[in-house]
């Protein structure tokens, strides 16, 4: 069955370093998403993208972060300098195309420890 | 905008013993349901969603939930529970418009 994939499953960085996550969606999906998990806490919507571009984000992602979709597999969440409020499970969801029922299929996360 | 409330973080029940986990949602448009199940150390699982049709939903694992629009609620129910339902359990709601919002989660504890 496929499934999205994300690397690392847990990264351990300084404050201050950046931290790229990266994605590969499930291959026939268009449409591509990172959630956020601080510990004991909900998920929390970051961004989606679409078309090569960001078609909705949220007030946390803000200049600190960025996604890319280097190449046809690929999507990346990139945090440029990380402070110790960035430790989280951050996940990866993707969607495929015809009708929006809103259902997202998840990665297993990566576990970001920022120190 | 679209909120979801879980209420209990924690939920205890005995193995064979009814779950309900409740989920109540805030929409301004007929929203899309679901609830997700995380289980330790891995990803977030559809276990089932409600889109349109049917008001009684039936998922994986034996769980189902009931759309209730005068409720505003989506509760989600298994007639027995099992030592391995012991997992964290998210309700979320979307629409054709917007992206997923989910609830706070609730940790179901599932006791010999």
């Amino acid at each position: 069955e496929p499934e999205v994939t994300q690397t690392p499953s847990h990264q351990v960085t300084q404050m201050g370093q950046e931290v790229i996550l990266r994605c590969v969606p499930i291959s026939n999906h268009l449409y591509f998403y990172w959630y956020r998990q601080i510990l004991g806490q909900k998920v929390e919507f970051l961004v989606s993208f679409y078309n090569n571009e960001i078609s909705e984000k949220s007030e946390i992602f803000d200049d600190q972060f960025s996604v890319e979709r280097p190449d046809g597999s690929n999507f990346t969440l990139k945090i440029r300098s990380t402070k110790l409020e960035d430790s989280a499970m951050y996940f990866c969801a993707s969607r495929g195309t015809g009708t929006n029922t809103g259902e997202l299929f998840f990665g297993e996360g990566s576990r970001l420890t920022v120190l | 905008a679209q909120s979801v409330t879980q209420l209990g973080s924690h939920v205890s029940v005995s193995e064979g013993a009814l779950v309900l986990l409740r989920c109540n949602y805030s929409s301004s448009v007929p929203p899309y349901l679901f609830w997700y199940v995380q289980y330790p150390n891995q990803g977030l699982q559809l276990l089932l969603k409600y889109t349109t049709g049917a008001t009684l939903v039936k998922g994986i694992n034996g769980f189902e939930a009931e759309f209730k629009k005068s409720e505003t609620s989506f509760h989600l129910t298994k007639p027995s529970a099992h030592m391995s339902d012991a997992a964290e359990y998210f309700c979320a709601v979307s629409d054709p418009y917007s992206t997923l919002t989910f609830g706070k989660g609730t940790m179901l504890l599932v006791s010999p």
